[in-house]
């Protein structure tokens, strides 16, 4: 069965110092990956999603960066923290296959940036 | 790209009373997902639509997607207070799902 791994669950970054989060993907083949986030109270905002190794589509310009370095490991990184980069971060896979379009969500990074 | 809108932002029930969010579209979809976020969760995936005019149904939850394809409700009937969470709905085109903003439910026991 596939199963994602997101972590840390946690993290909280002063200001101005990098981030590196990590989401992994087993039981699957060729996922296509997606980093949201996730405002206190509001909706997904996506953030990144690749659809291949080393294919990454950035949806809204900001402060961060996305990297797939192997077919199911997709890293979220920024090299300097702003205040408005916290919020809840969400990891997904899916296989777009035909009609089946479901995401699987993995449990998520709550950051906080003081 | 798709975009999909989500009213209401929020809705506070009673226990027991109905309740339903609707997701719009000014293009034609061709697929509309539903996803529940309890608090502090991640959203799980519910059910999917494909087809114009197509119902599903799961217990108390009935989901519709409009004959033009361009919208879509979730329908709870007689809510818990199991039902509280965020309700999104989302439409994948070419690999890409796009998110509404989601339907916050609170029920009150």
């Amino acid at each position: 069965s596939q199963t994602i791994h997101q972590w840390p669950a946690t993290l909280v970054q002063p200001v101005g110092s990098p981030l590196s989060l990590e989401c992994t993907v087993e039981g699957t083949s060729n996922p296509n990956l997606y980093w949201y986030r996730q405002a206190a109270g509001r909706g997904l905002q996506l953030l990144f999603y690749s659809v291949g190794i080393g294919q990454i589509s950035s949806e809204v310009p900001q402060n961060l960066s996305a990297s797939r370095p192997q077919d199911r490991q997709f890293i979220l990184s920024s090299k300097k923290l702003l205040l408005s980069d916290s919020g809840f971060y969400l990891c997904a896979w899916s296989v777009f296959s035909g009609l089946n379009t479901e995401a699987f969500f993995g449990q998520g990074t709550r950051l906080t940036v003081v | 790209g798709q975009q999909v809108m989500q009213i209401p932002q929020y809705q506070h029930v009673q226990e027991g009373e109905d309740f339903t969010t609707y997701c719009n579209s000014s293009t034609t979809l061709s697929n509309i997902q539903w996803y529940k976020q309890r608090p502090g969760g991640h959203p799980v995936f519910l059910i999917q639509l494909v087809k114009s005019g197509e119902v599903k149904k799961q217990k108390r939850l009935t989901f519709q997607f409009g004959e033009a394809k361009k919208n879509s409700s979730l329908h709870i009937t007689a809510t818990q207070t199991t039902d509280v969470g965020t309700y999104f709905c989302a439409s994948t085109n070419a690999g890409k799902s796009t998110f509404g903003d989601g339907t916050t439910l609170t029920v009150k026991p």
